[in-house]
Parts: structure tokens; sequence; C-alpha cells
């Protein structure tokens, strides 16, 4: 099965706060990223968070960090239509090399 | 450039020919990425370059793929005898160092074997 986990889809309505969740299974992994993918445009890194934090907040973006259970949140506030997009968790699998490994994406849909 | 450029942004090929796919990475980037995207899938990791030399090949479905740096910029993932089960979205990545975890990625080469 996938080693990074995500659901696929979320629907909110603009104005609305997203949570897009995932779950990780390599305990080691230091640091966890979102990646954000527009139709017809390559992956944009979003954000990321250090293994060692618990919360991360860049403006609109919250990242929660839970090691124990190893899940990783993505909270948006406010979301506005040009937040519909496909989101990719994705974990640092090897220091040494840099080398990602993408959960399968939550696709975004914000209604007006 | 400004960003990653990666050619031809489509590609259709019959079952059995040979294709290359290109990456100009971003200027004074050491670490070049090949990741390949199925639909509705995530990004699978393919190969690693540090410089010139494959770092980590671990991803590479088969012997029919290849990839070269040999200028330590440009890259060049290979193909042969292409399978239906090749058509995806080959997706180049760059970045400053290994470590960093931030790739810059292209918009891709889509690839369709028929």
């Amino acid at each position: 099965g996938e080693d990074v986990e995500q659901s696929l889809f979320l629907s909110v309505r603009e104005g609305d706060s997203s949570v897009i969740n995932c779950t990780y299974t390599d305990s080691s992994s230091t640091y966890l990223y979102w990646y954000k993918q527009e139709p017809g445009a390559g992956l944009q890194l979003l954000t990321y968070i250090f293994s060692n934090m618990d919360m991360k907040q860049d403006q609109r973006l919250t990242v929660l960090l839970n090691k124990k259970d190893k899940h990783l949140s993505l909270r948006i506030a406010d979301t506005q239509t040009g937040d519909s997009a496909i989101y990719f968790c994705a974990e640092i699998r090897s220091s040494n090399t840099g080398k990602l490994i993408f959960g399968q994406g939550t696709t975004l849909q914000v209604k007006p | 450039g400004a960003g990653v450029s990666q050619t031809p942004s489509n590609k259709v090929t019959e079952k059995g020919k040979y294709v290359e796919l290109r990456c100009d990475p971003i200027s004074g980037h050491t670490a070049l990425y090949w990741y390949r995207q199925s639909l509705g899938q995530g990004p699978e990791f393919l190969i690693y370059f540090q410089g010139t030399g494959a770092a980590d090949d671990s991803g590479l479905p088969n012997d029919r793929f290849f990839a070269v740096r040999p200028e330590g910029s440009v890259s060049t993932l290979k193909i042969q005898r292409t399978e239906r089960g090749d058509s995806a979205v080959y997706l180049c990545a760059s970045s400053l160092g290994q470590q960093t975890g931030e790739l810059f990625f292209g918009e891709g080469s889509r690839l369709t074997v028929l």
C-alpha cells in the first residue's frame, strides 16, 4: 500500500477553513512537506515542518504534526477559489539524497 | 531560465518505440530528480542526480529506463521499447542541495504510448 496516505477529495465553501489530513509511516523522517499542484502547472512547495515541531503557521496556512500518531494536517484559513488544487503531503525518506515520497494527493474544491 | 524546463510537453508514441525526455534545471541547482505521475496518483520517485552521477536510481522500474546528466546540468530520461503502462506524466525537479526537500518542479512531459 501507499507509504503516505491522504483522503482523495475535499469540498468547502469560499471563506470556510479547509483541513487536509495525511498519515505517514517513516518515524525517522526529518521533514514533512505540503506541495500544491494547480491544473497544467508543476508542483509547488507550500510549506514544510521539521519533525521536532508540533505546529507551524505561515499566513493562512497552519501545519500540525502529531509524531506519535504519524499524522500531519494542513489547515487553510479563509479558503479562496484560487486555493482549488491538488495538495500533496510528502516525507523526506533519505536525508542523504533529499528523496521525497508523496501521498496520492487531495483534490480541494472551493465553491463560491 | 527562471524555472525548470521540460521538453517535449507532450509525446505520443507507439508501443515498442524509443523515447527521450529532456529536463533543463534551474541554473546552479546541483541536485536533479525524475518522478513519474500516473493519473490520480502522487509523484513516484525514479532517480536522483547529484552533479553528473546518479546517486540513487532505486525508483527506475526496470532496465528499459535510463537517465543521464553528462555535464551536471541538462538531464535526459530515456525509455526503450515503450509499453502502454509507461504512459504517465514525467516530472523533473531540481534543488540547490540534496537535503532541503525543497524541490522546484517543471510542468512535466506527458507520455502516451498507443
